[in-house]
This record gives C-alpha cells, sequence and structure tokens, in this order.
C-alpha cells in the first residue's frame, strides 16, 4: 500500500538556522499538506497546496515558511530562519482530491531547534 | 470559531470494558467527521469516518447533530487499542484542511 514518505525522521538546528523539510506524497494524490505538533499540544494546520499553489495557510505560517513542490513528487516545507518555538513534529500529508477528505499523514520529521 | 474538543486527556480501562472516547465538535455547516488514531511509535492513521457509519477494529462512532458530537465506541477494549485517538473534521475551505481535537490517550490495561 502506497504511503507518504518524510525526510529526515529528525533534524536538529541552530536557531537562526534554514531548514529543509521533505515530503513525498502518495503519487495520485493532488492535495498537500503540512501540520505540525508542539511536544503535548494538538495537531495544527499550517499550510493546504493543490495546482501549485497555496490553497490555505495558516496564521503560523508566517512569512518564515514556505512551500513547494519542485519536481512533481516531492512537496517541501523551508524554514527560513529557525526560532527555538518552531521546535515541533511536522506531518506531510496529501489527500486524492476525489470527495473523500480523508487525508494520509507521513511519519513526520521532528524538529529540534537550538 | 472551528474546533474539535476532546474532553479527556487520558483514558483508562481494563481489558474486556466498554470505551467511549467523546469528541464535540463546532463548525457552521456538515462538517466531514473523522477518527485518527497513532499507535506506538507509528504515524497518524485513519480509524473511521462518519459517512461510511462502518464499524472498523469493532469501534464505531455515531453523528449526532443535534449534539455536535462524535464519540467514538467499542463494546470490549482490548490491549492492542492503547493508542492515541484524535477526533478531526475537514473543514471546507482551502482543500479541506483537517481540524484536530487535542487527542486522548486510551490505556487499556491487562
Amino acid at each position: 500500500e502506497p504511503e507518504v514518505t518524510q525526510t529526515p525522521s529528525h533534524q536538529v538546528t541552530q536557531m537562526g538556522q534554514e531548514v529543509i523539510l521533505r515530503c513525498v506524497p502518495i503519487s495520485n494524490h493532488l492535495y498537500f499538506y503540512w501540520y505540525r505538533q508542539i511536544l503535548g499540544q494538538k495537531v495544527e494546520f499550517l499550510v493546504s497546496f493543490y495546482n501549485n499553489e497555496i490553497s490555505e495557510k495558516s496564521e503560523i505560517f508566517d512569512d518564515q515558511f514556505s512551500v513547494e513542490r519542485p519536481d512533481g513528487s516531492n512537496f517541501t516545507l523551508k524554514i527560513r530562519s529557525t526560532k527555538l518555538e518552531d521546535s515541533a513534529m511536522y506531518f506531510c500529508a496529501s489527500r486524492t482530491g476525489r470527495q473523500l477528505y480523508e487525508q494520509y499523514f507521513g511519519p513526520g520529521t521532528r524538529l529540534t531547534v537550538t | 470559531a472551528q474546533r474539535v474538543t476532546q474532553p479527556e486527556k487520558l483514558l483508562s480501562v481494563f481489558k474486556g470494558a466498554p470505551v467511549e472516547l467523546k469528541c464535540n465538535y463546532s463548525y457552521s455547516g456538515s462538517p466531514e467527521l473523522f477518527w485518527y488514531v497513532q499507535y506506538s511509535r507509528q504515524r497518524l492513521q485513519l480509524l473511521l469516518r462518519h459517512i461510511s457509519r462502518e464499524s472498523i477494529k469493532g469501534f464505531t462512532a455515531d453523528l449526532n447533530k443535534g449534539e455536535t458530537s462524535f464519540h467514538l465506541k467499542k463494546p470490549f477494549a482490548q490491549e492492542e487499542d492503547s493508542a492515541m485517538y484524535y477526533c478531526a473534521f475537514a473543514a471546507a475551505t482551502g482543500g479541506f484542511k483537517t481540524i484536530f481535537g487535542a487527542g486522548t490517550r486510551l490505556f487499556v490495561k491487562a
């Protein structure tokens, strides 16, 4: 069964550094998402992406964040200048785009900003 | 406001006992409701969706629009049901993002 994959599984970076989190959604899916989960808190929506553009972004998704689908298979989340409060688990998800709204999640990338 | 409320952070039951994980939602419209589960060291995965009215692993959930609830139930809990359970809905904006509750950790004791 196809799965969403994410790399790396754990990323440690220093405050102020740029990080790129990578995701490979399921191949025939059309909608892509990033969520994050700060330790002990709920899973929060960051951004949705469809047809090579952002459909919606949350208040969290400020100018430090960007997403890209550079090659038709990868879906990346870039944080330009990381802050301590960006430390969280980041989940990528995708869905088919048909009348089925459940999403398929990747295993997550744990980002630790020191 | 779009919100999912799961009032219990932790629910501990004995094996064979009934389980009910509570979920209430706030949404202006008819949401698509889901329960996602996350077993230890595994990814979030769909457990069930309200539109299909199915039973997965013995779990069922009934949508009560009057009470805006979507409680998850299982008549006889098993140890392998121990996991984190998230109630969620797909919001009809921005490509149907998923709004999650805070989750309930279910612990089934032997």
